[in-house]
């Protein structure tokens, strides 16, 4: 098993540029989420998806809009890039989406906006 | 979401046990205490969870507080792969399981 694979890696953007972040879990799990890390701190929620149809603003929803593709995917879109959405990106998943399991994370995309 | 409070930083010695405190004075009784941790430049890893009872497992244990509102880590023997920054989080029930992490506590480990 890959786990939870994001892509790309790394990312340099100009100001106003749209993009979207990938992510993929092959673990069979309900629900997936997107979180973002600036230096420093500790992660914040962007956007979850509880279960596959379904999506929710976690913390820190603005300028970013999310799509559960299917069960496995959960794609995590910037429409108009700004220099503070300079960040680490990471996605996650875990099997059910009440309590107690724990959550398998990616490897985290790199985002530089200039 | 409740809120938990870590120290900002500790320090151990290589081989020796470490307590790492977390205080939730404002946990309910549904909430779940996760730790999880993170190596520089990696995504968080699950370290252990619990609810009321004392936890163990392969890489940690959990003491957790008679009245719940506050829980240690304990890693046995400290190695130099544990120096990480270790996160403690209310997991609420029935929350679609997101987790609201806070700053965290990050542990140096000298040889």
């Amino acid at each position: 098993n890959a786990g939870v694979t994001q892509t790309p890696k790394f990312q340099v953007l100009k100001t106003g540029q749209s993009m979207t972040l990938q992510c993929a879990q092959d673990m069979n799990h309900n629900s997936m989420y997107w979180y973002r890390q600036d230096p420093g701190m500790g992660l914040r929620l962007i956007y979850y998806s509880a279960s596959e149809g379904t999506t929710d603003k976690g913390e820190v929803p603005n300028g970013y809009n999310v799509s559960r593709l299917n069960k496995r995917e959960f794609s995590l879109r910037l429409e108009s890039a700004a220099p503070s959405q300079t960040s680490v990106y990471f996605c996650a998943s875990n099997s059910q989406g009440a309590y107690g399991n724990e959550q398998f994370f990616g490897p985290g995309t790199r985002l530089t906006v200039l | 979401d409740a809120k938990t409070t870590q120290p900002n930083s500790m320090e151990s010695n290589e081989e020796e046990p470490v307590h790492l405190p977390c205080n939730h004075s404002t946990i309910s009784g549904t909430d779940y205490i996760h730790w999880y941790r993170q190596l520089p430049s990696q995504g968080p890893e699950y370290v252990i969870h619990g609810l009321t009872s004392n936890v163990n497992n392969r890489m940690a244990s959990l003491a957790i507080a008679e009245d719940r509102k506050s829980s240690t880590l304990i890693l046995h023997r400290a190695t130099l792969r544990d120096a990480a920054v270790y996160y403690c989080i209310l997991r609420e029930y029935n929350q679609g399981g997101k987790l609201i992490f806070g700053q965290g506590t990050e542990l140096s480990v000298k040889p």
